[in-house]
């Protein structure tokens, strides 16, 4: 969707490595979450942002770190990657919780090697 | 949490109708069961949503029983692009509530 961007799509990292992902809107929605998604498992809840410096733990926090010093933008990092953090990443925004209005982004493509 | 269950896996064919199950056995009083549809290498998108009885837009019908303790999605007329994952959600409000679970791998033939 037009309102919400992930950078990169595709990445190939090392094992030990940082890497940041970036999840950018434009639609000035409160809410912003990140997910992973892996074969048989569905999509997972990493962190989610409730506003600027507002920040909570999903089901799968542990090895991620997140941060938002603006409202546009979810930042969601790997301290030091491991091949277990392989997966697709997606970033969703919405202006409530109810689960009618969350917009995904188109995901980021994550290799640990 | 409220935990959803659906089938692994569907087949059918175009234009007949399509009803994907979600059992969702402890449902709590304040949530909202969601629908949502994911294209392959693509975030999922919003569907549909209900509390309970019946409700219908342009793409689905929701059916809610009495108990709530399931969901029926129903895809009337399906076509080819209709093949896609469907997911179940159960939750209020809190994102961090909300299980997506593995979904509903829809394949539509010819």
């Amino acid at each position: 969707d037009a309102g919400i961007t992930q950078s990169p799509r595709h990445k190939v990292t090392e094992t030990g490595t940082p890497v940041t992902l970036r999840c950018h809107q434009t639609e000035n929605h409160r809410y912003m979450y990140w997910y992973r998604q892996d074969p048989g498992h569905g999509l997972r809840l990493i962190h989610y942002s409730y506003g600027v410096k507002d920040t909570d733990k999903g089901e799968v926090s542990d090895g991620y770190s997140v941060s938002r010093s603006k409202t546009e933008d979810f930042l969601l990092t790997l301290e030091s990657a491991t091949s277990s953090q392989t997966s697709v990443y997606f970033c969703a925004i919405s202006e409530g919780q109810l689960m009618d209005g969350y917009t995904f982004g188109s995901g980021t493509r994550l290799t640990v090697v | 949490l409220a935990k959803t269950t659906q089938p692994i896996s569907m087949d059918s064919y175009e234009g007949q109708e399509v009803n994907i199950t979600c059992s969702h056995n402890n449902i709590a009083t304040n949530d909202y069961i969601t629908w949502y549809q994911q294209f392959p290498s693509q975030g999922p998108r919003f569907i549909i949503q209900g509390y309970k009885t019946k409700v219908t837009n342009e793409v689905a019908s929701l059916f809610i029983p009495a108990d709530r303790k399931s969901s029926t999605l129903s895809l009337p007329r399906v076509s080819l692009s209709d093949t896609a994952v469907y997911y179940c959600l159960v939750g209020g409000s809190s994102a961090s509530k909300i299980i997506f679970g593995s979904g509903t791998r829809l394949s539509i033939r010819p």
